[in-house]
C-alpha cells in the first residue's frame, strides 16, 4: 500500500486560507469516507482534527475544515495563525491487512 | 482524563528484541481498537497494527511475522513486541486509540527506539 500524496510544503500569511491535498487511490480515500487529518507541532503526538473526511472533534477549531472528491481529500485552514504552523497528516482507512494509510505530510508555514 | 504512557523502548542491536508497553488510563483499553503508529526520525507517520474490541491483531506487511500486538485487560496496558529488529525500524513508536479504524483520536506522547 503506497502512502497517500501530500504536497510537501505549503505557506500563508496570518489571516489567509491555505488548502492541503490529499490524493489516494479508489482503493482507499475514494472508496471510503474514513479519512482523517492530524497536526503535530515539533516534538509533540500528532493530534486529531478532522475526522471522516469533515468531521470536527470537540474542541478544534472551527477554522479546519475537511472535504473529499474522488480520490482526494482536502485540508483547509482559514483565517492561518502563527500556531498552525506544523505538520499535517492525512490517513485513510484501505480496507486491506495495511489497515490505515498516512500522507507523507505537508510542513504548513506561516510567512 | 484519557491518556496513553508509552514505555519500554531503548537501544537495542539488529537482530533483537525489545516489548514497548502502552498504558491506558481513563477509559477500558478492550472497549476501543487500539494501534501503533511510528515515525522514523525526520519522516512521516506509518501504521504499524492494530488490535480489535476481541483481541484480533492485523499488521502492515513492513512488520507481520516479526511484530505481535497484546494487551492486559488487568492492566489496561497494551503490548507491541518486536523481534528480528532492523536498523530501519529505528523510530519514535506511538501507542493511539482507535474509532474502530477510522480515525485515531487520543495519542501517546511516544517512546523512541533505537536498533543500532
Amino acid at each position: 500500500q503506497s502512502a497517500l500524496t501530500q504536497p510537501a510544503s505549503v505557506s500563508g500569511s496570518p489571516g489567509q486560507s491555505i488548502t492541503i491535498s490529499c490524493t489516494g487511490t479508489s482503493g482507499d480515500v475514494g472508496a471510503y469516507d474514513y479519512v482523517s487529518w492530524y497536526q503535530q507541532h515539533p516534538g509533540k503526538a500528532p493530534k486529531l482534527i478532522i475526522s471522516d473526511v469533515s468531521r470536527r472533534p470537540s474542541g478544534v477549531s472551527s477554522r479546519f475544515s475537511g472535504s473529499k472528491s474522488g480520490n482526494t481529500a482536502s485540508l483547509t485552514i482559514s483565517w492561518l495563525q502563527a500556531d498552525d504552523e506544523a505538520d499535517y497528516y492525512c490517513c485513510s482507512y484501505t480496507g486491506a491487512s495495511t489497515l490505515l494509510t498516512f500522507g507523507g505530510g505537508t510542513k504548513v508555514s506561516v510567512l | 482524563e484519557v491518556q496513553l504512557v508509552e514505555s519500554g523502548g531503548g537501544l537495542v542491536q539488529p537482530g533483537g528484541s525489545l516489548r514497548l508497553s502502552c498504558a491506558a488510563s481513563g477509559f477500558t483499553l478492550t472497549n476501543y481498537y487500539m494501534h501503533w503508529v511510528r515515525q522514523s526520525p525526520g519522516k512521516g507517520l506509518v501504521w504499524l497494527s492494530r488490535i480489535n474490541a476481541v483481541g484480533r491483531g492485523d499488521y502492515a506487511y513492513s512488520v507481520e511475522g516479526r511484530f505481535t500486538v497484546s494487551r492486559d485487560t488487568a492492566q489496561n496496558m497494551l503490548f507491541l513486541q518486536m523481534n528480528s529488529l532492523r536498523a530501519e525500524d529505528t523510530a519514535l513508536y506511538f501507542c493511539a486509540r482507535g474509532l474502530y479504524d477510522r480515525h485515531l483520536d487520543v495519542w501517546g506522547q511516544g517512546v523512541l527506539v533505537t536498533v543500532s
